[in-house]
């Protein structure tokens, strides 16, 4: 089974510039999530999506960020203008049965972003 | 709302030595307990979970942990350490209350050394 596919693996860019990531769960997963881990720190929930609509946004920083999971499948996470602060890697997983809590999530390796 | 705390940020064992890593939550209703492993570069692997019954949890690699509702407690051990353990492991907790899945809030992290 394949799993839990993220692009890129590493990015630098400048502040104020835009970037992206892009996340393919694990097939047949309906649930989704988006996470920023700060150096030093514990992952911290952005989004959770289930199947193409949003469950909890509410820790993403929308002046910013924006994220979208069309047709229920891969997902994208923006950032526009990115600051300094958002240097992190940015992990993204995804679960079988969203109504399950204890269904144990599986995690990509991640986007390590660095902002100069 | 629910915390994760993990004493110790670093934690140097010998090998073959025991190995224990403290993790404690706050929660007004026990939640799913859940340890992770991140090796360099890497995404989470999940060791071990707790949802219900027996309190004593096995997962992999020779690990496991105790769920202890009096001390709001979820430890991992190992009762030998071998040097592919150098790992930073995450305790995380999901809400067996709210809706929406499995959404982990994790504690910071314990970077463990294994020396010769």
């Amino acid at each position: 089974e394949a799993g839990v596919a993220q692009s890129p693996r590493y990015k630098i860019i400048e502040k104020r510039q835009s970037v992206a990531f892009w996340c393919n769960p694990i097939s047949g997963h309906a649930t989704l999530y988006w996470y920023q881990q700060i150096l030093g720190q514990g992952p911290k929930l952005l989004i959770q999506f289930q199947n193409n609509g949003v469950v909890d946004d509410s820790q993403l920083p929308k002046d910013r960020f924006s994220a979208e999971r069309l047709k229920g499948v891969d997902s994208t996470l923006k950032i526009q203008p990115a600051k300094l602060e958002d240097s992190a890697v940015y992990l993204c997983a995804s679960s079988l049965v969203p109504e399950a809590r204890n269904t144990e999530a599986f995690f990509g390796q991640g986007t390590r972003l660095t902002v100069v | 709302a629910q915390s994760v705390t993990q004493l110790g940020s670093h934690v140097s064992v010998s090998e073959g030595a025991l190995v224990l890593l403290r993790c404690n939550y706050s929660s007004s209703v026990p939640p799913y307990l859940f340890w992770y492993v991140q090796y360099p570069n890497q995404g989470l692997q999940l060791l071990l979970k707790y949802t219900t019954g027996a309190t004593l949890v096995k997962g992999i690699n020779g690990f496991e942990a105790e769920f202890k509702k009096s001390e709001t407690s979820f430890h991992l051990t190992k009762p030998s350490a071998h040097m592919s353990d150098a790992a930073e492991y995450f305790c995380a907790v999901s809400d067996r209350l709210t809706g929406g899945g499995n959404k982990l809030t994790f504690g910071t992290g314990t970077q463990l050394k294994v020396e010769l």
